[in-house]
């Protein structure tokens, strides 16, 4: 069966530093990725999508960016953070017609 | 993709049929309707979609108007662990799979 992770589960970064987060999908192959973001009392933001290796596609212009270094990993990125970048970050991966959502980072910039 | 409209909130009777709506007038003919919903601090969960026909599965049925202007998920004894963010997302079926989410409604069931 397929199975998503993502680390950490939450996160407290103080203004201008860097951020990483992964994610990774096992139990199936070239799958679509996808990063959310879910600000407080906020619907979901479709931040980032990958159809394959190095192919990433940009929905909002904003402070993040992300890679696909392999098959199976997406990682969210930022240079320095803002506080506007605060929120749970959600990673998914796409088959067919379903989406399939991580338990998500809780991010706090102070 | 079409945008839809959902009621900002609803409240169910625990044991009752829960019945979300969702206006979707400017979908066109190869748009899907997807429902998913999100219980507090979790990631979305998948719930059914369906293009015309009306569809069912384990959790939910979908019911779609012959025009498909508009559909109905409707959870048919709803539990406290119902109790969630719906949201009613139309799109084209196409090689990204991008879901673009509203605001969704916010089902309470109560006892």
């Amino acid at each position: 069966s397929q199975t998503i992770h993502q680390w950490p589960a939450t996160l407290v970064q103080p203004v201008g530093s860097p951020l990483s987060l992964e994610c990774t999908v096992e139990g199936t192959s070239n799958p679509n990725l996808y990063w959310y973001r879910q600000a407080a009392g906020r619907g979901l933001q479709l931040l980032f999508y990958s159809v394959g290796i190095g192919q990433i596609s940009s929905e909002v212009p904003q402070n993040l960016s992300a890679s696909r270094p392999q098959d199976r990993q997406f990682i969210l990125s930022s240079k320095k953070l803002l506080l506007s970048d605060s929120g749970f970050y959600l990673c998914a991966w796409g088959f067919r017609n379903e989406q399939f959502f991580g338990p998500g980072t809780r991010l706090t910039v102070l | 993709d079409a945008k839809t409209t959902q009621p900002t909130s609803m409240d169910c009777a625990e044991g009752r049929a829960a019945n979300l709506p969702c206006n979707h007038s400017t979908i066109s003919g190869n748009e899907y309707v997807y429902w998913y919903r999100q219980i507090h601090s979790q990631g979305p969960q998948y719930i059914i979609h369906g293009l015309k026909n009306n569809e069912t599965n384990e959790m939910a049925s979908l019911i779609i108007t012959e025009d498909r202007k508009s559909s109905t998920l409707i959870l048919p004894h709803a539990t406290l662990r119902d109790t969630a963010v719906y949201y009613c997302i139309v799109r084209v079926g196409s090689n990204t799979g991008k879901l673009i989410f509203g605001q969704g409604t916010t089902l309470q069931v109560k006892p």
